[in-house]
């Protein structure tokens, strides 16, 4: 079964700033995707930014990229000149390439982000 | 607007009662799934279904029950076999093949009292 860890419970940055948010992951499978999600205060989940795991360039998203490292399974993502809309929760999560029947999430505990004023 | 509607948001269920969660989207996706949320914790799947008719159980799935004869509706029950059943419900869609994004709703808060 396959693993998401995130060792950040809480973290807090200065607006304007950058900010790193860590993410291991555990699996045997060459192919798959990694996800992160955002979940504000209003509870509804995300989507930041997604990778393929068979891709070696990292994803971006305007302020939003990653560090993929597939060989120490790590998928750390940076947020740049961060903003007082970026608080939330953020999760990561693995999805197995999917064969039928075989495409859900599985989730790290998440990492609380506030940005100070 | 295309999207995921759950419904309700918040209800209270006494125990020793079945309770029903509503999840539709008009989004066309073939598969659709249930996510519970416990507090200061990440999301755990209950229920998953890739096509009309057809559903299997996630990691969590003891006291729940979920059907899936419409497209776009999988409704979640939560029975009074569900132990501790006060948490956050979250549905969710995508695109089935290729590592699709999956969608999530608002989510529905359930608190038994």
């Amino acid at each position: 079964a396959q693993t998401v860890t995130q060792s950040q419970p809480e973290m807090s940055v200065q607006e304007a700033e950058t900010v790193t948010l860590s993410c291991t992951y555990d699996t045997s499978e060459n192919n798959y995707y990694l996800f992160w999600y955002k979940q504000p205060p209003s509870r509804q989940m995300i989507l930041v930014i997604r990778q393929e795991a068979y891709k070696q360039q990292n994803a971006t998203e305007n302020r939003f990229s990653v560090n993929f490292q597939k060989a120490a399974k790590s998928f750390s993502l940076k947020i740049s000149d961060s903003q007082l809309g970026d608080t939330a929760m953020y999760f990561c999560a693995f999805m197995k390439h999917p064969n039928f029947g075989n495409e859900k999430l599985t989730f790290g505990t998440g990492t609380r982000l506030t940005i100070i004023p | 607007d295309g999207g995921i509607t759950q419904s309700p948001k918040y209800l209270f269920r006494k125990e020793g009662q079945n309770v029903t969660l509503s999840c539709e989207q008009n989004l066309n996706h073939d598969a659709m799934y249930w996510y519970r949320q416990d507090p200061g914790q990440g999301l755990r799947l209950i229920y998953y279904s890739q096509i009309v008719n057809d559903f299997q159980k996630g990691d969590i799935a003891e006291g729940y029950s979920v059907s899936r004869e419409k497209k776009e509706s999988f409704p979640l029950t939560v029975t009074s076999a569900q132990k501790n059943p006060t948490a956050f419900y979250l549905c969710a869609s995508s695109i089935t093949g290729g590592g699709n994004t999956i969608y999530f709703g608002e989510g529905s808060w359930l608190t038994v009292v």
